[in-house]
């Protein structure tokens, strides 16, 4: 059954250092998005991607964060320079719809120093 | 803004015992409903959904019916198995239009325990 797979599992980085997160969604889906969870809060959404562009972003998506389908078949996160706040789990999605189901990676476990 | 608001967690219950976990939301839309569960070591996945008021929602033996009057969609099961332990979370996506793509706003999840 095809899935959306999410790596490395976990990263650990020091403050101010950029880190790349990536994400391989399925095949065929054409809708994309990112969403983090702090350690004993809610999943946030982040930013959704459609047709090689951003589409929505919410506030947290601020200019030290971007994204990028570079080559048809991944999807990463990028944050520029990243702050202890930026610890969290990041899960990626996608869908084959806009509205319909959206699929989760394993998520990467982001840990700034 | 949208918002979604669960039950305080973790719950604990007995292998057999009925399971009610409790989700209210706000909208400013006419939302669709979800809840997910998270599996140790695993992404979210789509447990049940609904679209439109009254909707009953059911998987795997659980249920949860999209009460518009209450602006809730509470998660149920009859007999829940050690196999049920998990994180739930509720959520819902008001439908695409205007400033709205398609995203998730979730609730703060919900620990489950089943012990036999």
């Amino acid at each position: 059954e095809p899935e959306v797979t999410q790596t490395p599992s976990h990263q650990v980085t020091q403050m101010g250092q950029e880190v790349i997160l990536r994400c391989v969604p399925i095949s065929n889906h054409l809708y994309f998005y990112w969403y983090r969870q702090i350690l004993g809060q809610k999943v946030e959404f982040l930013v959704s991607f459609y047709n090689n562009e951003i589409s929505e972003k919410s506030e947290i998506f601020d200019d030290q964060f971007s994204v990028e389908r570079p080559d048809g078949s991944n999807f990463t996160l990028k944050i520029r320079s990243t702050k202890l706040e930026d610890s969290a789990m990041y899960f990626c999605a996608s869908s084959l719809r806009l509205n319909g189901e959206q699929f989760f990676g394993p998520g990467t476990r982001l840990t700034v120093l | 803004g949208d918002s979604v608001t669960q039950m305080e967690g973790p719950v604990t219950l007995s292998e057999e015992a009925f399971l009610t976990i409790n989700c209210t939301y706000t909208a400013t839309g006419y939302p669709s409903l979800f809840w997910y569960v998270q599996y140790p070591g695993e992404g979210l996945q789509l447990l049940l959904k609904a679209t439109k008021a009254d909707d009953k929602g059911s998987n795997k033996g659980f249920e949860a019916t999209y009460r518009k009057e209450t602006t809730s969609f509470h998660l149920e099961k009859g007999s829940v198995q050690v196999s049920d332990s998990a994180v739930y979370f509720c959520a819902l996506s008001v439908p695409a239009g205007g400033t709205s793509y398609g995203k998730l706003t979730f609730g703060q999840g919900t620990i489950l325990t089943v012990h036999p």
